[in-house]
């Protein structure tokens, strides 16, 4: 039993290139969420999913795309990317409880 | 939308002593309050939750205390340890969307 799993764990890209950010679940949870983490910030959400085959923009949803591939997959995509997005980014699944990914450090230069 | 705030942002305590971090929230319709433990290079790991309708839960050295009139909830650590060094962060559900709305973060050192 893994719980949430994201890759990478670090990633360098320069500024316009795209990447995609991968999570999965083993926990057979509805919810799916993107969160980054900034210093002195917390924890701000990008997206989330409620259940498979929908997505709401959470509180800072711009320059990024999401994918619910299936209930155990959520995708994040930065089509464009830019020095402001350098960032911890979380992605976690929740039913009753919020469980965290390890999360991926990006850095873009 | 939910604001969150969590005070204070770093906290330092002698081995052994309580520490105590407090958090207010603005939407009187939230009725899930976690707290989130994070370590150095990890994902937040939930420590304690406590629901609206309950004002204190306890688990072994840590308690959480919650005020739905005032609109504030705390975390007690009792004897604190150097393990628990780490950043603690509370955050809100408002309603059952599974949405949850966190504090910035407490980073509390046990100096040994």
């Amino acid at each position: 039993n893994a719980g949430v799993t994201q890759t990478p764990k670090f990633q360098v890209l320069k500024t316009g290139q795209s990447m995609t950010l991968q999570c999965a679940q083993d926990m057979n949870h509805n919810s799916m969420y993107w969160y980054r983490q900034d210093p002195g910030m917390g924890l701000r959400l990008i997206y989330y999913s409620a259940s498979e085959g929908t997505t709401d923009k959470g509180e800072v949803p711009n320059g990024y795309n999401v994918s619910r591939l299936n209930k155990r997959e959520f995708s994040l995509r930065l089509e464009s990317a830019a020095p402001s997005q350098t960032s911890v980014y979380f992605c976690a699944s929740m039913r009753t409880e919020a469980f965290f990914g390890q999360g991926t450090r990006l850095t873009v230069v | 939308g939910e604001n969150v705030e969590q005070h204070p942002s770093t906290l330092s305590v002698q081995e052994g002593d309580s520490a105590v971090i407090k958090c207010t929230y603005s939407d009187s319709a939230s009725n899930y309050f976690p707290w989130y433990k994070q370590e150095l290079g990890k994902g937040p790991q939930l420590i304690i939750d406590i629901r609206s309708n309950v004002g204190e839960k306890k688990d072994q050295r840590i308690a959480v205390t919650l005020n739905k009139t005032a609109k504030h909830f705390s975390l007690h650590i009792t004897e604190t340890q150097p393990e628990d060094s780490a950043v603690y962060f509370c955050s809100v559900e408002l309603g059952s969307n599974y949405k949850l709305t966190f504090g910035k973060g407490t980073l509390l050192t046990v100096n040994p």
